[in-house]
């Protein structure tokens, strides 16, 4: 298996634009999670999803968040529009149950400017 | 929700001496304690975990201790090397699995030649 795969893996783009941010868990996982890293807050869980539904939003800053799953094979995190201060690295992970170790993705690391 | 506290935030050690760092959460009900090592510009991967049921577990030079009673788990690698240097993360699975996992803020391990 090919591990947790996300797209792009940079992304540069001005405010006031939309980012999709994707993911394509690992086969068989039914837990996918969206984190945001930031050297001031850490790893901060935005949604997680169990068997393609939302479970958790709480996470998600404000409604310019907005995430999906529409089958077992990809998810995807959308701003809209962008501010700099999403500017962070942010992670899709998956697991086998909520009560196994995830296996992270290689992360996007977004800048807004 | 689930609060977990780590420390040191940066650790620096000789090399072969011992490294160990500390995590404590607050949910009592909480039951899955994984620690993952990120290297800089990488993925957050997973070393080593513990569940409640049990009290040590080790993997070659990586331990962990969970006390339930205090609250607290560690992270304990003995024989450092310089392949060692990186940011380590706690986590904490509360117990009605609902929040997905929270992270501690990370220790950055610093190993000196």
């Amino acid at each position: 298996d090919a591990g947790v795969i996300q797209s792009p893996r940079h992304e540069v783009t001005e405010m006031g634009q939309e980012v999709t941010l994707r993911c394509k868990p690992i086969s068989g996982h039914d837990y996918l999670f969206w984190y945001r890293q930031t050297m001031m807050r850490g790893l901060e869980l935005l949604i997680y999803f169990n068997n393609n539904v939302p479970i958790d939003d709480s996470g998600m800053p404000e409604d310019r968040f907005s995430a999906k799953m529409p089958n077992a094979s990809f998810s995807t995190l959308k701003i809209q529009p962008s501010e700099p201060r999403d500017s962070a690295v942010y992670f899709c992970a998956s697991s086998f149950r909520d009560n196994y170790g995830y296996t992270f993705g290689s992360g996007t690391r977004l800048t807004v400017v | 929700g689930e609060n977990v506290e780590q420390h040191p935030s940066t650790l620096s050690v000789q090399e072969g001496d011992s490294a160990v760092i500390k995590c404590t959460y607050s949910d009592s009900a909480s039951n899955y304690f994984p620690w993952y090592k990120q290297e800089l510009g990488k993925r957050p991967q997973l070393i080593i975990d513990i569940r409640s049921n049990v009290g040590e577990k080790k993997d070659q030079r990586i331990a962990v201790t969970l006390n339930k009673t205090a609250k607290h788990f560690s992270l304990h690698i003995t024989e450092t090397q310089p392949e060692d240097s990186a940011v380590y993360f706690c986590a904490s699975l509360s117990g009605g699995g609902a929040d997905g996992l929270t992270f501690g803020k990370g220790t950055h391990l610093i190993i000196q030649p």
